[in-house]
């Protein structure tokens, strides 16, 4: 079983329309929660960075974690077609020393006209 | 100020040759860190680099080693490569060990 797991997808959803994306992880020891967004054929860019429990929210974006369930969501407000891309969730103990994230396989989304 | 950089963008090697890919980090960053990506998967952690020491290392064979210098840019060597090293090499910097990374383009590693 692997430490996070994410459906690939693709996701398709009109434009305008509410995008939910989630992921699933085993490790109790991971703190820090991160959205990465990787266009085709480039590096993943950050989008969200939440620690522990609760929601932030950026603009469109709103992350939320859950810990108990070990549950993590990303939701998108209002899509746009610019919006299509692989969203990577990441996340890591952070123990002050090495931070190494542990990625979900990322989920395809394609926003239509 | 200047993202994170990476060269060359492509590869083309052939199996059992030896690759370097380079890296700058971003102005200010201290700590690089390193991640394969196969087609379809998540990025993978190979191995960090904090003020030219090795800090921590993912499940990699020791033929992907690495170098940080004095400027904080770094090196990835992989030696006798493989089909499955076929891949994009990510790299990433951060302010310090435990902070945000920032990643680059990458660099597309085809072995045949």
């Amino acid at each position: 079983q692997k430490e996070v797991e994410q459906d690939p997808g693709p996701l398709s959803v009109p434009e305008g329309a509410i995008v939910s994306l989630n992921c699933t992880y085993s490790n109790s020891a991971f703190q820090y929660f991160m959205w990465y967004r990787q266009y085709s054929r480039k590096g993943p860019e950050l989008l969200m960075y939440t620690y522990s429990s609760g929601n932030k929210e950026d603009g469109r974006f709103t992350a939320q974690v859950d810990k108990s369930s070990k549950y993590i969501s990303l939701f998108i407000r209002d899509s746009q077609p610019s919006d299509s891309a692989t969203y990577l969730c990441a996340m890591t103990p952070n123990t002050g020393t090495a931070s190494k994230l542990t990625f979900g396989t990322g989920t395809r989304l394609q926003v239509t006209l | 100020e200047t993202g994170v950089t990476q060269s060359p963008t492509h590869l083309i090697k052939t199996r059992g040759q030896q690759v370097t890919l380079r890296c700058s980090s971003q102005s200010g960053h201290n700590t690089v860190s390193w991640y394969q990506q196969a087609l379809g998967q998540g990025p993978q952690f190979i191995f960090q680099y904090y003020r030219e020491e090795e800090n921590g290392r993912g499940n990699f064979p020791p033929r992907f080693s690495g170098l940080q210098f004095p400027n904080y840019s770094s090196e990835l060597n992989v030696n006798a490569l493989e089909l499955d090293d076929s891949a994009l090499y990510l790299c990433a910097s951060s302010f310090g060990q435990a902070d945000t990374q920032y990643f680059g383009p990458g660099t597309r590693l085809t072995v045949l």
